[in-house]
């Protein structure tokens, strides 16, 4: 089975600019998580999507917004980048939401 | 605080040795999951654990879950350059298909 990819893996944008990552789950999963992780923080969970609704959210600003389609794949997206947006952004896979596995990350830069 | 506490943060060992890293919550755990993540890049999933006593191995990495289920240790023997990375361990609490996460152990094999 091919694993959970994510595109682009590396971009840098411009403060005030918006951004939108995207996400292929494990065939048969449908449950699309989205973590941000940076060296201070560590791993904090965004939100979640099952069958194409957001089932959790953790707790980001409304600047961060994702969706889910009917293949499973998912977007996030990131409105009004702030310098505090650079990280590693993570997306995991799962049959029912627990036993997740992790794309190579989107590496977010911005400047 | 971390709802997951791990321990030691990091940890510098030569090569050969054996090491322990600890994972612990004040609550009764649902499941308990050791990743492993070298930098920048995503999560690999190492082992899930779920009943109280229970014990798996793969390869030369060992991971316990106690009778109480609340804390986890990961033991690796005879450690080898491979092993490098960030260890991280995830939580079940039971609800709402979301793990917690530890803040990781960042590891360190000397030649």
């Amino acid at each position: 089975k091919a694993g959970v990819t994510q595109t682009p893996r590396y971009l840098i944008k411009t403060r005030g600019q918006q951004v939108t990552l995207s996400c292929s789950p494990i065939s048969g999963h449908r449950s699309v998580s989205w973590y941000q992780q940076t060296p201070g923080q560590g791993l904090q969970f965004l939100f979640e999507y099952f069958s194409e609704t957001q089932r959790n959210k953790g707790n980001f600003p409304g600047r961060f917004s994702g969706r889910q389609f009917s293949n499973s794949r998912s977007e996030m997206n990131v409105s009004t980048l702030e310098l505090g947006d650079s990280a590693l952004y993570l997306c995991a896979s799962s049959f029912s939401g627990v036993e997740q596995y992790f794309g190579p990350g989107t590496r977010l830069t911005v400047t | 605080s971390q709802e997951l506490e791990q321990s030691p943060q990091s940890l510098i060992v030569q090569e050969g040795k054996n090491l322990t890293i600890n994972c612990t919550s004040s609550k009764t755990l649902y499941g308990l999951y050791w990743y492993k993540q070298k930098y920048g890049e995503g999560l690999i999933f190492l082992m899930m654990l779920q009943k109280g006593g229970e014990e798996k191995s793969h390869e030369k990495i060992t991971a316990k879950l106690d009778e109480k289920k609340q804390q986890s240790s990961l033991h690796i023997t005879a450690s080898q350059p491979s092993h490098a990375g960030i260890y991280l361990c995830g939580a079940d609490k039971g609800s709402n298909y979301q793990l917690i996460w530890g803040a990781g152990t960042k590891l360190i094999i000397k030649p």
